[in-house]
């Protein structure tokens, strides 16, 4: 079946630089994404989202990129800070509603 | 986390006993979903709701029903709780379908272990 992955299952960055984090996903018609965080012991919290019909999206310190070509979506972090430590999900939207997950990357900034 | 809750946080069972968690919000939303987390799956629906009593299933329905008798409660009941449906539970909700509003809010999860 459909399903959206990620490339990387960790990423480690020091205080300060840029974080990218990867997503792949499979379904073409697949018309919105959105990226979550989940720190450690809670629930995932929606950080951006992006439409199929743009090709980036910013908010505060994090930037979404979105290529339809190689279905390919990514989430850029700036300045990446202590508190951004934690696991990294994307999701896409291709049943009207229901998101589907991938398995999420676990990021770690180094002090 | 801001107005959805969940209970129990955590809990420990025994195989064959049922086990019922309990969603509750105070967003007024239409959309209430039931989530499992486990190591190398991320989240898989279990089972969403489109309104007071409207149910269906999702990906991992298999063993869990769920009940939405009103808008702010979403029950999700294990009949008989077996070791597989160990994990972390995850109620999210969501204001409409459409394009302009897909996104959905976590709680803060449940952890259920069925020794």
């Amino acid at each position: 079946g459909e399903s959206v992955g990620l490339h990387l299952p960790t990423l480690s960055v020091q205080e300060g630089d840029n974080s990218i984090i990867n997503c792949a996903y499979s379904n073409s018609a697949s018309d919105y994404f959105i990226w979550y965080k989940q720190e450690s012991g809670k629930g995932p919290q929606f950080i951006i989202d992006i439409r199929s019909n743009m090709d980036k999206r910013q908010g505060q310190r994090v930037t979404v990129l979105l290529n339809k070509t190689v279905k390919h979506l990514s989430l850029q972090i700036a300045a990446t800070q202590p508190g951004d430590s934690a696991v990294y999900f994307c999701a896409e939207n291709n049943q009207g509603g229901k998101l589907i997950f991938g398995q999420g990357t676990e990021l770690s900034v180094k002090p | 986390d801001a107005g959805i809750t969940q209970s129990p946080r955590h809990k420990v069972t025994e195989t064959g006993t049922p086990v019922t968690l309990r969603c509750h919000q105070t967003e007024n939303h239409r959309y209430m979903y039931w989530y499992r987390q486990d190591p190398g799956h991320g989240l898989r629906l279990i089972h969403y709701s489109y309104g007071v009593k409207d149910t269906d299933k999702g990906e991992v329905s298999d063993g869990y029903s769920v009940s939405r008798s009103k808008t702010e409660d979403f029950l999700l009941t294990l009949e008989s709780a077996t070791s597989s449906q160990t994990s972390v539970y995850f109620c999210a909700i969501s204001e409409s379908r459409t394009l302009s509003s897909y996104e959905q809010y976590f709680g803060p999860g449940t952890r259920l272990t069925v020794t």
